[in-house]
């Protein structure tokens, strides 16, 4: 099946810095990615839809200038958790549909990110 | 918007009993609904798909039913394995989003 690459896997960092997670789908063409954050023992919650070349759409009570999502190619979404702190600390999740079959969406492996 | 809710929360079966989990959507609109399978620590993988026009799917052990009448629509897995335990998802698409239920969590016990 298709593969969808997130990195990095796991990331630790101080209060105040930013993170950049990269998601890339590696052998098709994703002109949406999604971004989904994951609480222990829970769903995953839609953060934010990423349009190649356009805005991302973000979900209602998600900070768009605290999660910045850029998606500049076909391939590579990448989201940015600005001045991160402590409760920002969770599982972040992309997934991209592909282009050539729209209902069908893959995930990545994840991000795992502890802000101290 | 869209409403899934899964059931059950957690589920316990015995190696080689089958196990059945399942989904309600409140949106006539939905029109695909794919199941996940997520490990611990990992993204979830897609396993089984069926969308609004069909009324059933399966692939080897697994299978999956929908009732667009009733808005229902359920994972079935035959002869259980250790491997399989996992977290199960269900999600239905309505127009370009994917809502997801709340998770069950599956021991397959040896």
């Amino acid at each position: 099946g298709a593969v969808v690459s997130q990195h990095p896997s796991r990331v630790i960092c101080k209060s105040g810095t930013s993170v950049k997670i990269e998601c890339r789908s590696l052998d098709f063409q994703a002109t949406t990615m999604f971004w989904y954050r994951q609480f222990p023992k829970k769903s995953l919650m839609l953060m934010a839809t990423s349009n190649e070349g356009s805005k991302a759409t973000y979900e209602q009570g998600v900070e768009k200038d605290k999660f910045l999502i850029n998606h500049a190619s076909l391939t590579l979404s990448t989201l940015t958790v600005t001045s991160a702190h402590p409760e920002d600390s969770s599982f972040y999740i992309c997934s991209a549909r592909d282009r050539a079959g729209p209902n069908i969406q893959y995930f990545g492996a994840g991000t795992r990110l502890s802000v101290l | 918007g869209e409403n899934v809710e899964q059931h059950p929360s957690t589920l316990s079966v015995q190696e080689g009993d089958s196990a059945v989990i399942k989904c309600t959507y409140s949106d006539s609109a939905s029109n695909y609904f794919p199941w996940y399978k997520q490990e611990l620590g990992k993204g979830p993988q897609l396993i089984i798909d069926i969308r609004s026009n069909v009324g059933e799917k399966k692939d080897q052990r697994i299978a999956v039913t929908l009732n667009k009448t009733a808005k229902h629509f359920s994972l079935h897995i035959t002869e259980t394995q250790p491997e399989d335990s996992a977290v199960y998802f269900c999600a239905a698409k309505n127009f370009n989003k994917f809502y997801f239920g709340s998770g069950t969590k599956l021991n397959v016990k040896p």
